[in-house]
């Protein structure tokens, strides 16, 4: 139980396009999803709480208007980045959990972006 | 705020033996979780094992296992019998009712055959 998918797991978009990116909780509810953000051999870094109905909080630092995150039903966020540069270009990963905190999280695969 | 410090940025170890990874952490909450993750070269996260900071006993799952030392706040993951599926960084993470989760650097790990 409690998978998370994310989707696409690869995308390349030329700068100044936008691109969606999709997590769904398959097989529990999820009124809260966080958005990550990874470098190589680096920790996650944490963008931003999807909220389902409500705005997203966003870490110190993000652009809101850059990374724009809706959180429409309890099964599925989505993060667009935005007019994306080649600075954008980096591993985002999503993750949710059926019961937090004591359940722990789970993640979905990732999305590696390049933006050329 | 809540930190998580993991002093060993790589390991390595010889296949079928023992490994230990530190992990220390630092709140002024009582009540918490700590987890470890891995991501292996797939980049996939996946929970390895968790422990309630209310429970004394170290929790176990098959060859990994936990040293929980709440007094001070060390939560180490020890594996055993190493296996070449076991190369994978390894997140320590602390999460709690008040706060968002918080992850180590990362301990890289390779299994050597």
């Amino acid at each position: 139980g409690a998978v998370v998918s994310q989707h696409p797991s690869r995308v390349i978009c030329k700068s100044g396009t936008s691109v969606k990116i999709e997590c769904r909780s398959l097989d529990f509810q999820a009124t809260t999803m966080f958005w990550y953000r990874q470098f190589p051999k680096q920790s996650l870094m944490l963008m931003a709480t999807s909220n389902e109905g409500s705005k997203a909080t966003y870490e110190q630092g993000v652009e809101k208007d850059k990374f724009l995150i809706n959180h429409a039903s309890l099964t599925l966020s989505t993060l667009t980045v935005t007019s994306a540069h080649p600075e954008d270009s980096s591993f985002y990963i999503c993750s949710a959990s059926p019961n937090p905190p004591s359940y722990g999280y789970t993640f979905g695969s990732g999305t590696r972006l390049t933006v050329v | 705020a809540q930190t998580v410090t993991q002093s060993q940025p790589e390991m390595s170890v010889q296949e079928a033996e023992t490994v230990t990874l530190s992990c220390t952490y630092d709140t002024s909450e009582n009540n918490y979780y700590l987890f470890w993750y891995k991501q292996p070269p797939s980049r996939q996260m996946i929970l390895v094992i968790r422990q309630e900071a209310y429970k004394q006993q170290n929790a176990t799952e098959n060859r990994f296992s936990v040293n929980f030392q709440k007094a001070a706040k060390s939560f180490s993951l020890k594996i055993s019998d190493s296996q070449l599926g076991d190369t994978a960084m390894y997140f320590c993470a602390f999460t709690s009712v008040k706060s968002k989760s918080t992850f180590g650097d990362g301990t890289t790990l390779t299994v050597k055959p």
